[in-house]
C-alpha cells in the first residue's frame, strides 16, 4: 500500500512563496498509468484541486491558479512538490498530496495545514 | 471551472437510505462517466467511496452505491449507520486534464 507524506512550512508570509513536498513510500512514483496531485482545503471549506503530475514531467493545472503554481518531480527520491508564489490569506488551507488512477484519487496523505499570515 | 453543486447537508435515521446529489455541466458531469465520491471524517483525509460513476473499491461497503442522470450523479447509501456520518464530496473530470469537485455535503445520522 503506497503510502504519502506532505512537508514544508506552516506559516508563509503574505506575497512569499509556499512549497511542500510529497515524499511517496511503498510503491514507485515511476509506476506507469498513476498521476500525483495536490489538493487543498480551506478551513471549514470544500476540496479544491490544484495540480497535478505524471513521473515523465508533464504537468496539468487548475486553470484558476495556473498563473501562480508549480508542480514538480523528483524520481530519484521519490517525492513531487508544490509552489505557490505571491500567496495571500485565502491561499490558507489544508494541503493534501494524493495519487489519482485514471479518473479517481486513490491515496491521500493526511494533509498538512499551510497558513499566510504577517 | 466552476465546482459542482452538492447539498450542503443531508440526513437520516440509522437503517434509512439516502441520497446525496452532485450537479454539473455539459462540460463535465454530463460528458464523461468520470465521477468519484470521497467521505471525509473530521481532521481525516477523503477516502475513495466511488469511482467511474457507479464502481466500488475493494473494501468499500455494497451499502455505498452510485449513479448518474444527465448533469447530475448521486451517491445513495442504504442501511444508514452511525459511522457514515462524515463530508461527502464528488469530483469529476472536466476535459483537458482538469478535475472539478463538489463543495461538499454533511451527512448527519439521526
Amino acid at each position: 500500500q503506497v503510502q504519502l507524506q506532505e512537508s514544508g512550512p506552516g506559516l508563509v508570509k503574505p506575497s512569499e512563496t509556499l512549497s511542500l513536498t510529497c515524499t511517496v513510500s511503498g510503491g514507485s512514483i515511476s509506476r506507469s498509468s498513476y498521476y500525483w496531485g495536490w489538493i487543498r482545503q480551506p478551513p471549514g471549506k470544500g476540496l479544491e484541486w490544484i495540480g497535478s503530475i505524471y513521473y515523465s514531467g508533464s504537468t496539468y493545472y487548475n486553470p484558476s491558479l495556473k498563473s501562480r503554481v508549480t508542480i514538480s518531480v523528483d524520481t530519484s527520491k521519490n517525492q513531487f512538490s508544490l509552489k505557490v508564489n505571491s500567496v495571500t490569506a485565502a491561499d490558507t488551507a489544508v494541503y493534501y498530496c494524493a495519487r489519482h488512477y485514471d479518473s479517481h484519487w486513490t491515496d491521500w496523505g493526511q494533509g498538512t495545514l499551510v497558513t499566510v499570515s504577517s | 471551472q466552476s465546482a459542482l453543486t452538492q447539498p450542503a447537508s443531508v440526513s437520516g435515521s440509522p437503517g434509512q437510505s439516502i441520497t446525496i446529489s452532485c450537479t454539473g455541466t455539459s462540460s463535465d458531469v454530463g460528458s464523461y462517466n468520470l465521477v468519484s465520491w470521497y467521505q471525509q471524517h473530521p481532521g481525516k483525509a477523503p477516502k475513495l467511496m466511488i469511482y467511474e460513476g457507479s464502481k466500488r473499491p475493494s473494501g468499500v461497503s455494497n451499502r455505498f452505491s452510485g449513479s448518474k442522470s444527465g448533469y447530475t450523479a448521486s451517491l445513495t447509501i442504504s442501511g444508514l449507520q452511525a459511522e457514515d456520518e462524515a463530508d461527502y464530496y464528488c469530483c469529476s473530470y472536466a476535459g483537458s486534464s482538469v478535475w472539478v469537485f463538489g463543495g461538499g455535503t454533511k451527512l448527519t445520522v439521526l
